[in-house]
């Protein structure tokens, strides 16, 4: 079965560079979610979007963009990178209301910011 | 949204169940319990939800109190590959899944 997909796999960056995840759901799947989680902490939300409309927004800094675009795709802009700002970045998917159906993650980005 | 109390570790041997129990004692009547896995790095899994009855599938069964104040999940036959981190979660606004504190579930041969 086809699963989300998420690119790159790793990414090295240095301070005040920027960068750019990309997200593909599950096919007719609406809704992504975005996540960030650092070392030995757990998955923190960062920001959702449902039929390409933001739909929620979490703890995402300012310095950090997304989007969903019309094939249901999205991506995380990040600039002005941090050395906080390392660490594994989830993508998940889900259709219609998520508290009935619940969520599918991707495998990840991991971000080091150098 | 409604908070979830886990243990932070438990132990189990291989072959045997696993019971990881979740206290949610201020969860609302529309919220739903779900329970997902992290494979250390891994994303998280999803093993199981349910509102109020018992749930079952191939993966664990779900048991919730009739009060819905708690609930268990039981891995009925705990392999080395269970090895994870066990997360209960109900607070569940506008379809946002927010993760607290799992249990490090290690099993062990």
């Amino acid at each position: 079965a086809a699963g989300v997909i998420q690119s790159p796999r790793h990414l090295i960056k240095e301070k005040r560079e920027t960068a750019t995840l990309k997200c593909y759901p599950i096919p007719r799947h609406d809704t992504v979610y975005w996540y960030q989680q650092g070392p030995g902490q757990d998955p923190q939300f960062l920001i959702s979007f449902y039929e390409k409309m933001q739909s929620d927004k979490g703890s995402i800094p300012d310095r950090f963009s997304a989007q969903q675009f019309s094939d249901y795709h999205s991506e995380l802009n990040m600039s002005s990178l941090e050395l906080g700002d390392s660490a594994l970045y989830f993508c998940a998917s889900s259709f219609g209301r998520a508290e009935v159906y619940g969520y599918t993650f991707g495998s990840g980005t991991r971000l080091t910011v150098v | 949204d409604a908070k979830t109390t886990q243990p932070p570790s438990m132990d189990c041997a291989e072959g045997r169940a696993a019971n990881l129990p979740c206290n949610h004692s201020t969860i609302s009547g529309n919220e739903y319990v779900y329970w997902y896995r992290q494979i250390h790095s891994q994303g998280p899994q999803y093993i199981i939800h349910g509102l109020k009855n018992n749930e079952t599938n191939e993966m664990a069964s779900l048991i919730i109190t009739e009060d819905r104040k708690s609930s268990t999940l039981i891995l009925p036959h705990a392999t080395l590959r269970d090895t994870a981190v066990y997360y209960c979660i109900v607070s569940v606004r506008y379809s946002t899944l927010t993760f607290g504190k799992g249990t490090m579930l290690l099993v062990s041969p």
